[in-house]
């Protein structure tokens, strides 16, 4: 079974400038995480969906944070303008339902530094 | 709210040694309580669940964790460390019954010396 995928694994971006993070979740999985790990911090969920709908975006800044899952399967994060407290790691994680005990894989990430 | 705390944020073992990482959690309802790795450019993987059926939960690599309700502590551990379980171990909390959403802990690094 192929696991979460994302792209680019690296970004490395100035300040003011956009980027975007592409995920696919694993098959079948109706449920798709994204979260933002800063370094030395454990994972921090920005945004989770349901299908193609929103469950919670409660942490998501959305001054300049957004994200789609727009056929319910790959979800694409995008971040406008980018700043410097930015920079980290962007997991994407999948679970083949939303309850709370259900156990999410994650993929192994993409680590932006914006400069 | 839910929330974890980890005791350690750097634990050093010696290879062939018992590893112990603490974690403490507060939960407004009884919880399930999750262990996740970290290694270095992976993903996370799920090391063990707690979902109430067993206190004592075996999980993969030869880890364990024990739920203590009294102490509320979800200490996870191991009898002899491996070089390969160096890595950053988080343990993990949902934060609702009905969402998906997890609160993870600080972390811990485990150094493993030969």
């Amino acid at each position: 079974e192929a696991g979460v995928a994302q792209s680019p694994r690296y970004k490395i971006i100035e300040k003011r400038q956009s980027v975007a993070f592409w995920c696919n979740p694993i098959s079948g999985h109706a449920t798709l995480y994204w979260y933002q790990q800063i370094l030395g911090q454990g994972p921090k969920l920005l945004i989770q969906f349901q299908n193609n709908g929103v469950v919670d975006d409660s942490q998501l800044p959305k001054d300049r944070f957004s994200a789609e899952r727009l056929k319910g399967v790959d979800s694409t994060l995008k971040i406008q303008p980018a700043k410097l407290e930015d920079s980290a790691v962007y997991l994407c994680a999948s679970s083949s339902t939303s309850g709370g005990g259900n156990e999410q894989f994650f993929g192994p990430g993409t680590r932006l530094t914006v400069l | 709210a839910q929330s974890v705390t980890q005791l350690d944020s750097h634990v050093s073992v010696s290879e062939g040694t018992p590893v112990l990482l603490r974690c403490n959690y507060s939960s407004s309802y009884s919880p399930s309580l999750f262990w996740y790795v970290q290694h270095p450019n992976k993903g996370l993987q799920l090391l063990l669940k707690y979902t109430s059926a067993a206190t004592l939960v075996k999980g993969i690599n030869g880890f364990e964790a024990e739920f203590k309700k009294s102490e509320t502590s979800f200490h996870l551990t191991k009898p002899s460390a491996h070089m390969s379980d160096a890595a950053e171990y988080f343990c993990v909390v949902p934060g609702s019954s009905n969402t998906g959403k997890l609160i993870f802990g600080q972390g811990t690094t485990l150094q493993v010396k030969p």
